[in-house]
């Protein structure tokens, strides 16, 4: 069965400040996919990154990085120089590539809550 | 254009009534999805709908029923409405099934249900 820990339940920091969000999943697959996912206090969900089990390359976007660690089954996700606007809940996800039955979709972790203070 | 769009935003409910959910994509997407997230933003996966195929999550209640009269359409009734049922319920859709390794699924902007 897959699943996703995210520990942290919700993180302050002072603006400018930089921030990491820990995501670890657990799947038995080879093949499976990693997102992140911001939902804002208006509560639309907002699609961040995917990546494969087969790519293990760190991704930076923007402020935005992602450090994929396979050997540790880890997904984190880190803000440089937080702003206000990044005040979410923050969502790790995973999906294996075959279910193996029951619903497909994404399982996700129960979310972080970022609050950046100004 | 909407991706995913879901109506009502907001629902406010007695116990014991019938209500239904719209979603609609225009992504040409061939499998939906409806989620719920409860009041401390945990999110679960209620049903999967693809090519006429339902899978369903074994603990969702059979008060609530998945009916999607085409594909691009994934409308979610629920019955006899209970207090516990108040949550944000968000529908999606992915370009095929298999976990939504195609894509990243796209999020309808979530219906509030609240039952009184």
């Amino acid at each position: 069965a897959q699943k996703v820990t995210q520990a942290q339940t919700e993180i302050s920091v002072v603006e400018k400040e930089d921030v990491t969000l820990d995501c670890v999943y657990e799947t038995r697959d080879t093949t499976y996919y990693l997102f992140w996912y911001k939902q804002p206090p208006s509560g639309e969900l907002v699609f961040l990154i995917r990546r494969n089990s087969f790519d293990e390359q760190n991704e930076i976007s923007g402020r935005y990085s992602w450090n994929f660690q396979k050997s540790t089954s880890s997904f984190n996700f880190t803000i440089t120089a937080s702003q206000v606007v990044d005040s979410a809940v923050y969502f790790c996800a995973l999906s294996e590539a075959y279910s193996g039955g029951g619903a497909d979709g994404l399982t996700f972790g129960k979310g972080t809550h970022l609050i950046i203070q100004p | 254009d909407t991706a995913v769009s879901q109506t009502p935003k907001y629902l406010v409910t007695q116990m014991g009534n019938d209500k239904s959910i719209k979603c609609e994509q225009n992504l040409g997407h061939d499998t939906m999805y409806w989620y719920k997230q409860d009041s401390k933003k945990f999110l679960k996966i209620m049903f999967s709908y693809n090519n006429k195929e339902l899978i369903i999550n074994e603990t969702v209640p059979n008060r609530f029923s998945p009916k999607s009269p085409d594909k691009a359409h994934l409308n979610l009734h629920i019955n006899s409405l209970e207090l516990g049922d108040s949550a944000v319920y968000f529908c999606a859709s992915s370009p095929g099934p298999g976990g939504a390794y195609n894509s990243p699924l796209h999020f309808g902007n979530g219906t509030r249900l609240t039952v009184t």
